[in-house]
């Protein structure tokens, strides 16, 4: 079973829409949590990370449901250059050792005029 | 401005040959990561390094090995390369924070062709 899940889409909205993404994870010690961005043929880069009591920044807003283990990151207001591959990404600790990080697959959406 | 650099934005090389492909980043970071990224498949871990000379397997360590001489430099080695290594190869630094919520900086990334 993988350590992160998340549905790949694709999803296609026009601009100003609003759109959900969700994650789910396995491992219940899984210690932090975040959501990362990777345009076109880029590298990922870091979006927000995601906090118990839910954050946001902007039209952005990330959730935490660490009962379902669960997360959610919502999308307002959609603009064209948020059209990217959105990646749920979760840190696992190992014993007393600083954990590591374990990514989803990805979830692409696409934002059209 | 954090720079996560690699030596090759693209290689071609054939069947059996060994293959290195550099990384080095220019923030004093204790941490290096070596994933590789396949559609369909996400991200996967081959190997990291918390530390100089310190490296530990990743997922997906066969077929690879790793060198880290130097705190800024971590080195992937591909020592009989293989047609199933056709891949994007990104590097990853963060440095170490004792709650876990390190940023991991990546490289470029290096698209490699194994004919």
């Amino acid at each position: 079973r993988k350590e992160v899940e998340q549905d790949p889409g694709p999803f296609n909205v026009p601009e100003g829409a609003t759109v959900a993404f969700n994650c789910t994870y396995s491992n219940s010690a899984s210690q932090s949590f975040f959501w990362y961005r990777q345009d076109c043929r880029k590298e990922p880069k870091l979006l927000m990370s995601v906090y118990s009591s839910g954050n946001e920044d902007g039209r952005f807003t990330a959730q935490l449901n660490r009962a379902s283990q669960y997360i959610s990151l919502l999308i307002r207001d959609s603009k064209l250059s948020d059209s990217a591959t959105y990646l749920c990404v979760v840190n696992i600790p190992r014993g007393s050792t600083l954990g590591r990080l374990y990514f989803g697959r990805g979830t692409q959406l696409t934002v059209w005029p | 401005d954090v720079k996560v650099t690699q030596s090759s934005r693209y290689l071609v090389k054939r069947t059996g040959e060994k293959v290195f492909l550099e990384c080095v980043q220019d923030m004093d970071h204790e941490n290096m990561f070596w994933y590789r990224q396949d559609p369909g498949l996400g991200l996967r871990l081959i190997y990291f390094s918390y530390d100089v000379k310190m490296k530990e397997k990743g997922d997906i360590p066969e077929g690879y090995s790793v060198s880290r001489e130097k705190k800024e430099r971590f080195s992937l080695i591909l020592e009989s390369a293989s047609t199933n290594q056709t891949s994007m190869y990104l590097c990853a630094s963060s440095s170490y924070l004792n709650s876990g919520r390190e940023t991991q900086y990546f490289g470029p990334g290096t698209r490699l062709l194994v004919l």
